[in-house]
């Protein structure tokens, strides 16, 4: 079946670093999204990329989709105490829907 | 236009009791899915239902739980017999298919059993 791997699983940055996180699937992806949840809270969407190579802003963020549709990856630049939460991915078609293992972020001043 | 909502957002029971979660999608959905997480843990697919039909419940352990979502209603998650490692969020999110390319999935606030 498919399996989708984030790494890392956890990381620790100061406020201001930057912070990226990576989803990778041992099969083609027909489109991948981005949930963040935090602490205590329900995932929330963030954004959905479907293309090949694309390639989406949201302010700090920036998300990737790999040229193959096997990979994708989640960027923050200059990250804030705000942005502490755990980040999934989330892939499938409409009968299939997995979760990646996510990366918890964890930003200190 | 009330987003995914799950009740109740709490649940205490003892061991043995049965928990019946419930989770209304949002307006002009007909597709839910059950998620369980384990606290410093990731979400958990159990299993995924249309009206009145089961798609997908490989998820699912097969003693004890079971999930339907009936015609008219909310969908219900029930555990029978809880025990202690059932304890966890159990998160319900809903989407309206569009085609297999477009699968956003909206999200409850979830019901966090305890089991003691």
């Amino acid at each position: 079946g498919q399996q989708v791997m984030q790494i890392p699983q956890y990381q620790h940055v100061q406020e201001g670093e930057d912070f990226t996180t990576y989803c990778n699937s041992s099969t083609t992806l027909s489109n991948i999204q981005w949930y963040k949840q935090r602490p205590g809270g329900h995932p929330v969407f963030l954004i959905q990329l479907v293309k090949s190579g694309e390639v989406k802003k949201q302010k700090r963020l920036t998300f990737q989709f790999g040229e193959a549709k096997k990979n994708s990856s989640l960027h923050i630049t200059a990250t804030q105490t705000t942005d502490v939460g755990t980040y999934f991915c989330y892939t499938g078609t409409a009968s299939k829907l997995t979760f990646g293992t996510g990366t918890r972020l964890q930003v200190t001043l | 236009n009330a987003g995914v909502m799950q009740n109740p957002r709490h649940l205490v029971r003892r061991r043995g009791q049965e928990a019946r979660l419930r989770c209304s999608p949002m307006k002009g959905h007909s597709h839910v899915y059950w998620y369980r997480q384990l606290p410093e843990e990731g979400l958990k697919f159990m299993v995924y239902l249309q009206k009145e039909n089961i798609i997908d419940e490989s998820g699912m352990p097969k003693e004890r739980f079971s999930a339907e979502f009936p015609k008219e209603g909310p969908s219900i998650l029930r555990i029978q017999q809880v025990v202690r490692g059932d304890s966890a969020a159990y998160f319900c999110a809903s989407s309206h298919i569009r085609d297999e390319w477009n699968t956003e999935a909206f999200f409850g606030q979830g019901t966090r059993l305890t089991v003691v």
